[in-house]
């Protein structure tokens, strides 16, 4: 089996940045993945690490250790429309993917 | 601007009665993925298929949920009998199979049994 675990909630202030963390136990690992989705909204893909180290994507950057099996996702700069729920997804298979529970993002002002 | 699209986007039901749910995938994409959420359960896989094949049903609850490709812009969801436990949003996504770890949602479809 598999499993995730990421805080539940967090809150951040805008402009501020913000580190939101994912350790993971399983069997076979292809890749940790990072989705957004906003309330009412469809989860859209952030990033994706299978090798250890740091991948950026402007204000976001997701960071992976295999040996930890740990992962981190970073916000910066935050602003207030990056409050939304923010899944790490395991990559389990060629062809599985397994969803955290998601931490619930608040930026205030 | 590709999209996945799904329909209904809301549908409210009555127990028994069957629901059925489309989508349509982004042209070119080779993989479909059937996916429900709860607040209780979270995103739970319940079907894959790769180029229309059925690969991974194992989240679906067979003896009333089947899901089907009949071509490769159209995938559905079907419950018969619908229970109100089925009450969730089911969401499509689609990709590719050399990089199904992106995947690309649809705007879900919010299904009521009562």
């Amino acid at each position: 089996g598999q499993s995730l675990e990421q805080p539940s909630e967090v809150t951040a202030v805008e402009g501020a940045i913000v580190q939101i963390n994912c350790t993971y136990q399983t069997s076979g690992f292809y890749g940790l993945s990072w989705y957004q989705q906003h309330d009412g909204g469809a989860p859209t893909f952030l990033s994706y690490n299978a090798l250890d180290g740091l991948e950026e994507t402007g204000r976001f950057s997701s960071f992976l250790s295999r040996s930890d099996s740990y992962g981190y996702l970073l916000l910066q700069e935050l602003q207030m429309k990056d409050s939304a729920s923010y899944f790490c997804v395991l990559r389990t298979g060629a062809n599985n993917l397994f969803f955290g529970t998601g931490t619930r993002l608040t930026v205030i002002p | 601007d590709a999209r996945v699209t799904q329909t209904p986007r809301h549908k409210v039901t009555e127990m028994g009665q069957e629901v059925t749910m489309r989508c349509q995938p982004i042209l070119g994409h080779n993989t479909v993925f059937w996916y429900r959420q709860t607040m209780m359960q979270g995103l739970e896989l319940l079907a894959y298929f790769r180029n229309r094949a059925p690969l991974d049903d194992s989240g679906m609850p067979k003896d009333r949920f089947s899901a089907e490709m009949p071509d490769a812009t159209l995938a559905t969801l079907k419950i018969q009998p619908s229970e109100p436990r089925d009450s969730a949003v089911y969401f499509c996504a689609s990709g590719l199979d050399e990089a199904h770890y992106e995947q690309y949602f649809g705007p879900g479809t919010r299904l009521t049994v009562t």
